[in-house]
């Protein structure tokens, strides 16, 4: 059964800085990974989507990597702002399908 | 383009009542998906069809049932609810290329209470 692990659970940084957020999973054999972003109270936005034979996907100030031998995906957040603070979910797409399988979150506040 | 809509926003029960979760979406997506989500558990998926008439159960089936009669709707239905089943719900929806799913799109979700 797929794991996703996403570190740290939550994180407090200032205005400007770069942060980076991991996730981890168990089973390499992923179809895709997906960064979303979830605000209070409301749904799930997908940030980027890295297919299983691409190594990372920018958007912006998002730049996301993908190590499928290490089960390792990280999203890099370049000069943060308070517009940022969301939590930040991690989905592995396990099969041809749509099944996802979510880690946790990460909490993300950036301070002005 | 409204993409993907769900009904009601919130909603409370009593224990045993049954009630339908609405999810509709315009973007012709082939795939669609349920997930219910919980304090300190994650989005865990419940319920997915990969077309009109193909439903498939996923981690957490027991207590709800499915139905894709159209490619727009996928309604998810609560038997006979318990306390347990309270939860927020969202719906998914995606497209596939070259047999893969892409970009997921997720409803506002529906926020239930049952007593």
């Amino acid at each position: 059964k797929q794991e996703v692990t996403q570190i740290p659970a939550a994180l407090s940084v200032p205005e400007g800085e770069n942060l980076v957020l991991n996730c981890s999973f168990t089973d390499s054999a992923i179809y895709n990974l997906q960064w979303f972003r979830q605000d209070p109270g409301k749904g799930l936005t997908s940030l980027l989507l890295i297919q299983s034979s691409q190594r990372e996907q920018t958007s912006g100030r998002l730049n996301a990597s993908l190590d499928k031998s290490s089960g390792r995906s990280t999203l890099y957040i370049a000069a943060s702002q308070p517009g940022d603070s969301a939590t930040y979910l991690c989905a592995v797409g396990n099969s041809g399908y749509s099944t996802l399988t979510f880690g946790k979150g990460t909490m993300l506040l950036v301070s002005p | 383009n409204a993409g993907v809509t769900q009904t009601p926003k919130f909603q409370v029960l009593k224990t045993g009542q049954s009630m339908t979760l609405q999810c509709a979406q315009d973007m012709n997506h082939e795939y669609m998906s349920w997930y219910r989500q919980d304090p300190g558990m994650g989005l865990r998926l419940i319920h997915y069809s990969v077309g009109a008439g193909i439903t498939d159960q996923g981690e957490v089936p027991n207590g709800y049932n499915v139905s894709r009669s159209t490619t727009e709707d996928f309604p998810l239905r609560l038997l006979s609810a318990a306390p347990s089943q309270t939860s927020v719900y969202f719906c998914a929806s995606s497209y596939s290329w070259t047999g893969r799913v892409n970009i997921q799109y997720f409803g506002a979700g529906t926020r239930l209470s049952v007593l």
